[in-house]
């Protein structure tokens, strides 16, 4: 039973436009969410995180929104650029869960010159 | 910038034989994770490490096995490889004094077995 699901295999963007990768959880445990990005033959690298005492946290181009009545959080990329193009991993981890991560199977984003 | 090193990058290596891929982290971190991934499937934890003689087995279940004699290796060995072990294999750490530190990847490995 997938507990982090992200439905989208892949979504296409023109550079410049906003990307919004999505993610859904059904553990109602998890209280701490995590953004990951792998390119091609690396490991994945950490983009941003949120905890559930918020609703929202920004880095630079990158905000992701948690909804927890919905069990939803998105990762919005503004403005995307060709280098932003990589798979995307959304990861949940709890306390009382050893910190281990729960990883979704992943969204591959290509943004278009 | 992460130093989290594996390997080896890419290995193919015949049925029955007996394998270690190796992983490094010069960053002093106490936990350590190893994950394995097939194509267009999430990250799944095998085994994990909090510290020096500490592994236990993650949420998937592996032939291999780990050892964690020093802080800053941790290996995983697979004692007959077949061809249900080709997969990916990464290797991960984070920092202990904050629970919620994220984890830092190494490049992983590909292995396959014919």
């Amino acid at each position: 039973d997938q507990q982090v699901k992200q439905n989208s295999p892949s979504l296409s963007v023109q550079e410049g436009r906003i990307s919004i990768l999505n993610c859904d959880y059904t553990n109602s445990m998890f209280d701490y969410f995590l953004w990951y990005k792998k390119y091609p033959a690396e490991g994945p690298t950490f983009l941003i995180s949120i905890s559930s005492i918020k609703d929202k946290n920004e880095d630079g181009r990158f905000t992701v929104f948690l909804n927890k009545s919905a069990k939803h959080l998105s990762l919005h990329i503004v403005p995307s650029q060709p280098g932003d193009s990589a798979v995307y991993f959304c990861a949940a981890s709890y306390q009382g869960g050893s910190e281990k991560l729960v990883f979704g199977k992943g969204t591959k984003l290509t943004v278009n010159p | 910038e992460a130093d989290i090193y594996q390997t080896p990058r890419y290995l193919v290596i015949g049925t029955g034989k007996k394998i270690t891929l190796e992983c490094s982290q010069t960053m002093g971190h106490d936990k350590m994770y190893w994950y394995q991934q097939d194509p267009g499937m999430e990250l799944h934890l095998i085994h994990y490490s909090y510290g020096v003689n500490s592994t236990e087995k993650g949420d998937l279940s592996s032939e291999s096995t780990v050892s964690r004699i020093r802080t800053e290796h941790f290996p995983l060995t697979l004692e007959s490889a077949r061809p249900s072990h080709t997969s990916q294999y990464l290797c991960a750490s984070s920092e202990s004094r904050d629970l919620r530190s994220e984890q830092y990847f190494g490049p992983g490995t590909r292995l396959t077995v014919t």
